[in-house]
């Protein structure tokens, strides 16, 4: 059962571009949205991360919005570089019990930024 | 310094046979994670040790055998291999159980089963 759907699957913009990727939760008992970020050959790395309690989080020229009634959130990157091609994977967890650490991943999106 | 640092970054074995990843954390993390990522990038957990005690064990086959024989160390035993076994395995660790949210990944062990 997939509990975190993300879209789109790939993502091509040219640089300066706003990429925008989504994702929709289904479980209530989630607490915390982080976004990680993966280059080839490397493990994901945190990038930003929001708790409900926030509609909005904003670091560098990355931004989380949230929609907790609406159960989604979506990362926008600002004047995106070619640096910032990765694949990028919304998560989930829950706090507390067995949920330590427990992320529940999306698909991931390929996210490719042209010169 | 190598924050999580995981051996062999890749594993090429026939089918049947035993293998094992080791993986090392060096922040002081008092939880470590084994995470199993497939051919189509689809990352999900498998394992978490808090302060060597099994946390999570997440409907994973029992030829998958994690032992963690102190904070900063968590390896990976796999018997009889399986094609299907074949995928990138990341360690993981983080603070606190993971309730301040973030995890530190290793770079992988890429296991292929021929």
């Amino acid at each position: 059962q997939q509990q975190v759907k993300q879209s789109p699957q790939s993502l091509i913009v040219q640089k300066g571009g706003i990429p925008i990727i989504n994702c929709a939760y289904e479980n209530t008992a989630f607490d915390y949205f982080p976004w990680y970020q993966q280059f080839p050959g490397k493990g994901p790395a945190l990038l930003i991360a929001i708790r409900p309690d926030v509609s909005e989080k904003k670091e560098g020229r990355f931004t989380i919005s949230f929609n907790k009634s609406a159960k989604q959130f979506s990362l926008h990157i600002m004047d995106s570089q070619p640096g910032d091609s990765a694949t990028y994977f919304c998560a989930a967890s829950g706090a507390g019990g067995t949920s330590y650490g427990k992320l529940t991943f999306g698909q991931g999106t390929i996210l490719t930024v042209h010169p | 310094d190598t924050a999580v640092s995981q051996t062999p970054k890749y594993l090429v074995t026939q089918m049947g046979n035993d293998k094992s990843i080791k993986c090392e954390q060096n922040l002081g993390h008092d939880t470590m994670y084994w995470y199993k990522q497939d051919s189509k990038k689809f990352l999900k957990i498998m394992f978490s040790y808090n302060n060597k005690e099994l946390i999570i064990n997440e409907t994973v086959p029992n030829r998958f055998s994690p032992k963690s024989p102190d904070k900063a160390h968590l390896n990976l035993h796999i018997n009889s291999l399986e094609l299907g076994d074949s995928a990138v395995y990341f360690c993981a660790s983080s603070l606190n159980g993971g309730l301040t949210g973030e995890l530190f990944f290793g770079e992988g062990s890429r296991l292929t089963v021929l």
